[in-house]
Order: structure tokens, then C-alpha cells, then sequence
């Protein structure tokens, strides 16, 4: 595709429930960045993909937030137990690899909107 | 630790004044610098880009950035402010060998 997708749009469940947000970064970038973005919030770092290295899982603020991504394509968020404070924006964004700038512009995905009930 | 620092939160200005919103970065090497723009329920646009060479970057929608090695710093400037431009500014530096980082934004307030 020509841009960052990521699915659902919109979210909803309940509290306890288990959630699963998809991305499909831009063909051919090799890194993939997760955010969060909570109300009138910045951007909250999750986890950062850098081709096959091991990912960066620095900001995932607990064991129940995990990510996997296959080779250099699709990724998925997977928030077990959801609970109230897990609603925000999930952010997806990808960029390039390589040397050069063109290693760090970072290319966003429209969000999925996570509300739990 | 490599990062971006926004230092002020919450900037108001009035239509058709000059604009500075303020980035400092903390990099051992010179790094890759951005502006994003968030407009309110849009999602995260590029506004300009500095990676190497010139240290004025011209960008859209009338914005331009300075890269200042002394000051450590790239600030994102705008000669007259319009109503539209009134959004959420995100600074991000980044170097090759890293991930990008970003700073916590700057929401500007455009008053009519």
C-alpha cells in the first residue's frame, strides 16, 4: 500500500478482555514503531522493531502489552486483560532502515482508538 | 541518554504573529531532527526534516526550522501564524545507529 494502515479504526471492549491492534507498515521499511497516545497526551514509546535485531521493549509499561512483527511486514499490539487506562490511541509508525536520514522519518499509521469499558 | 526536550508545554499566540516553538536535543553525534504536526483528531504529519548540509530547512505550510550546533537546539518558526495552524508540535531527533525519540509536544493555542 502507499501509506501506514492499521487496524481496527475502532476498538471497544470490555474490561478483562484481551485485544489484538494490527499494523501494516509501508513495503520495505525495515523499522516499526508502537506508541500510545492517551487524550491531549504525548507520545508514549512502546516497542521499536529494527529488521531481525532483537526489538527494543523498553516502553511497555507492563506484561500484559506484548508486540510481535514477522520479518519486515505486518506487526501486532496484543494488550492481555485489558483494563480502563489501557484506552488511548495506538500509533504505528515505520521508516525506512538504511543509512542516512531517511533511516529515522518515521511514517504514521492513522491509530486504532482503544476504549475499555 | 539521547533525547529531544520541548520546553514549553502550551504556547498562545495571535493570528498573523510570529511563531517560535523551541527544540533542544541531547545527542553524542550530530542526529536527524523532525517537526510533526498533530491537528486535533488527525494523525501526525512531517513537517520538515533536517539530516546534514544547510541549517535553515524550509518545510510546509510556511514552516521553516534552524539547526543550531551551539545551542543544541532546532526550533520551528513561522513568520505569521494562521488560525489552522493551531495543533499539537512534535520534535523527534534520531541518529543512524538508534531509534528515534520524541519530545513531548507543544500544543499552540492561535488566538483570533
Amino acid at each position: 500500500g502507499a501509506g501506514v494502515s492499521q487496524s481496527p479504526s475502532n476498538k471497544v471492549t470490555e474490561k478483562g478482555k484481551d485485544v489484538e491492534l494490527r499494523c501494516d507498515p509501508i513495503s520495505g521499511h525495515t523499522a516499526l514503531y508502537w506508541y500510545r497516545q492517551r487524550l491531549g497526551q504525548g507520545l508514549e514509546f512502546l516497542i521499536y522493531f529494527q529488521g531481525n535485531s532483537a526489538p527494543d521493549k523498553s516502553g511497555l509499561p507492563s506484561d500484559r502489552f506484548s508486540a510481535e512483527r514477522t520479518g519486515e511486514s505486518v506487526s501486532t499490539l496484543t494488550i492481555q486483560r485489558t483494563q480502563q487506562e489501557d484506552s488511548a490511541v495506538y500509533l504505528c509508525a515505520s521508516s525506512a532502515g538504511g543509512g542516512g536520514g531517511r533511516y529515522n522519518e518515521q511514517f504514521f499509521g492513522p491509530g486504532t482508538r482503544l476504549t475499555v469499558l | 541518554a539521547q533525547s529531544v526536550t520541548q520546553p514549553d508545554i502550551h504556547i498562545t499566540v495571535s493570528e498573523g504573529a510570529s511563531l517560535e516553538l523551541r527544540c533542544n536535543y541531547s545527542y553524542g553525534a550530530t542526529p536527524y531532527l523532525f517537526w510533526y504536526v498533530q491537528s486535533p483528531g488527525q494523525g501526525l504529519q512531517l513537517l520538515l526534516k533536517y539530516f546534514s548540509g544547510d541549517t535553515l530547512v524550509q518545510g510546509i505550510k510556511g514552516f521553516e526550522a534552524e539547526f543550531k550546533r551551539s545551542q543544541s537546539s532546532f526550533n520551528l518558526r513561522k513568520p505569521s501564524v494562521h488560525w489552522s495552524d493551531a495543533a499539537e508540535y512534535f520534535c523527534a531527533g534520531g541518529t543512524p545507529a538508534g531509534k528515534s525519540t520524541f519530545g513531548d509536544g507543544t500544543t499552540l493555542t492561535v488566538k483570533p
